[in-house]
C-alpha cells in the first residue's frame, strides 16, 4: 500500500476534463509538503509536470494544473488529447518515514 | 541538454551484489542532489536513495537500509548505487533522477530522470 492514495484508473473524451486526485494523510500533504506530478508515458522514464503544487515544468502546456486541499491534491487536465494517455504520478514528502513518498499511480485512458 | 545514463544492470542470483552507475552531463553536478527510484515490473514508483551534491549526506528507504549504498564521484559526474544481499522484491527498473538544489530534501522534484538499468534478482 503507498502512503500516497491515487484511484487506478481514470478515463475520458477527447476535449473532456479529467482530474486525479492524491490523498495522504497528516504527516506528509496535511503537513505542508509540496506534492509533485509525473506523467510517465508507456516505454519512457517518468517525466516531471507539475512542482510545488501548481508550478508547470518547461514545456508543459497549461492544459494540465495542480492543487492542494488539506491531505489532498488534484492534477486536472483539460481539453484532454489522445497524446495525455499515460501512467500520473504524485510525489510528496512523509516527516514519519523521513522519505520521499509517490502515490501508486493512476492510469489514464483517453476514450 | 540535461542527460542521464544508467548502467550496470542485470541478471544476479538472490543474495548477491551489483552495483549501478549514472552518468550525468548538461548541468553542474556538484549543485544538484541526486536520487534512484526504482520501478517493480508492471508496479509504481519507488524512491530508494539520495545524496547531496557534495556526497556528504545520505539518505534511504527503509527498504534497502544497510544493504544499499548510494555514493558520488564528482570528478567523474557519476552516481552509483552499491546493492548487497540481493532480494526478488528488488527485481525493478532502477532510474536516477536529478534534484533542483545542492542539498537532497525529501520534499524536492525530481526531473529529469534518466532511462532507467533494470537489475533482476532470480536463481
Amino acid at each position: 500500500q503507498s502512503v500516497l492514495t491515487q484511484p487506478p484508473s481514470v478515463s475520458g473524451a477527447p476535449g473532456q476534463r479529467v482530474t486525479i486526485s492524491c490523498t495522504g494523510s497528516s504527516p506528509n500533504i496535511g503537513a505542508g509538503y509540496d506534492v509533485h506530478w509525473y506523467q510517465q508515458l508507456p516505454g519512457a522514464a517518468p517525466k516531471l509536470l507539475i512542482s510545488g503544487n501548481n508550478n508547470r515544468a518547461s514545456g508543459v502546456p497549461d492544459r494540465f494544473s495542480g492543487s492542494n486541499s488539506g491531505t489532498s491534491a488534484s492534477l486536472a487536465i483539460t481539453g484532454l488529447q489522445a497524446e495525455d494517455e499515460a501512467d500520473y504520478y504524485c510525489q510528496s514528502y512523509d516527516s514519519i518515514l523521513s522519505a520521499s513518498v509517490f502515490g501508486g499511480g493512476t492510469r489514464l485512458t483517453v476514450l | 541538454e540535461v542527460q542521464l545514463l544508467e548502467s550496470g544492470g542485470g541478471l544476479v542470483q538472490p543474495g548477491g551484489s551489483l552495483r549501478v552507475s549514472c552518468a550525468a552531463s548538461g548541468f553542474t553536478f556538484t549543485s544538484h542532489a541526486m536520487s534512484w527510484v526504482r520501478q517493480a515490473p508492471g508496479k509504481g514508483l519507488e524512491w530508494v536513495s539520495g545524496i547531496s551534491g557534495s556526497g556528504g549526506s545520505t539518505y534511504y528507504a527503509d527498504s534497502v537500509k544497510g544493504r544499499f549504498t548510494i555514493s558520488r564521484d564528482n570528478s567523474k559526474r557519476t552516481l552509483y548505487l552499491q546493492m548487497n544481499s540481493l532480494r526478488a522484491e528488488d527485481t525493478a527498473m532502477y532510474h536516477c533522477a536529478k534534484g533542483p538544489i545542492a542539498w537532497w530534501r525529501g520534499w524536492d522534484w525530481f526531473d529529469p530522470w534518466g532511462q532507467g538499468t533494470l537489475v533482476t534478482v532470480s536463481s
